[in-house]
């Protein structure tokens, strides 16, 4: 068990640049999260995951933001023409669906400065 | 909806001393409860976890939380404080198997030595 993985584990772009991040669950976790973290404030959910199907997307989602989870696996979450509202740190966890609590595991973090 | 409110952004304790920090819900179905820890630039690391199963939950590092209903809280102590205590903690609150995680705004804990 090697832990939720992200990369990059920075990323400085230019206003109006795209951006991807990339996220490996911990594997055989059918469950992936994305949440959006900015500064003295808690985690905010973004999207999720059940294999390759996304479920949920949050309000904050707005159309310049793609996530995909293309075999289940791995996901990226994009986001296009980026604005400096967009400066966070983005988190990504992964659990295993069970009857009860799930817990969610995270990774490290990708921290996003849009210049 | 749910929600979860900490009670104070900054708590600041001696090595040694009681820690205590503070979280409240707001949920219309019994929630699950969860404590994270985030220390600089990481990710966010489970300390315990409430399911239903006992009400006194203990966690790593010598934490532990109670679950009050008639106080809708879920407070997070140790009796003692280490200086690598120091970090962010973040209550959150989910309401069954696979859903989203709801965050506190967190509270940043400092130990003095």
């Amino acid at each position: 068990d090697t832990g939720v993985s992200q990369d990059p584990r920075h990323k400085i772009t230019k206003r109006g640049q795209n951006v991807t991040f990339r996220c490996d669950p911990i594997s055989e976790h059918n469950r992936l999260y994305w949440y959006r973290q900015t500064l003295g404030q808690g985690p905010e959910f973004l999207t999720y995951f059940q294999n390759e199907a996304q479920l949920e997307k949050s309000r904050l989602l707005s159309d310049r933001f793609s996530a995909e989870r293309p075999k289940g696996s791995f996901s990226t979450l994009e986001i296009q023409r980026t604005e400096q509202g967009d400066s966070a740190m983005y988190l990504c966890a992964s659990s295993l669906v069970m009857v009860g609590a799930e817990t969610q595991y995270f990774g490290p973090g990708t921290r996003l400065l849009v210049l | 909806a749910q929600s979860v409110t900490q009670l104070g952004s900054h708590v600041s304790v001696s090595e040694g001393a009681l820690v205590l920090l503070r979280c409240n819900y707001s949920s219309s179905v019994p929630p699950y409860l969860f404590w994270y820890v985030q220390y600089p630039n990481q990710g966010l690391q489970l300390l315990l976890k409430y399911t239903s199963a006992a009400t006194l939950v203990k966690g790593i590092n010598g934490f532990e939380a109670e679950f009050k209903k008639s106080e809708t809280s879920f407070h997070l102590t140790k009796p003692s404080a280490h200086m690598s205590d120091a970090a962010e903690y973040f209550c959150a609150v989910n309401l069954s198997y696979g859903n989203k995680l709801v965050f506190g705004a967190g509270t940043i804990l400092r130990v003095k030595s």
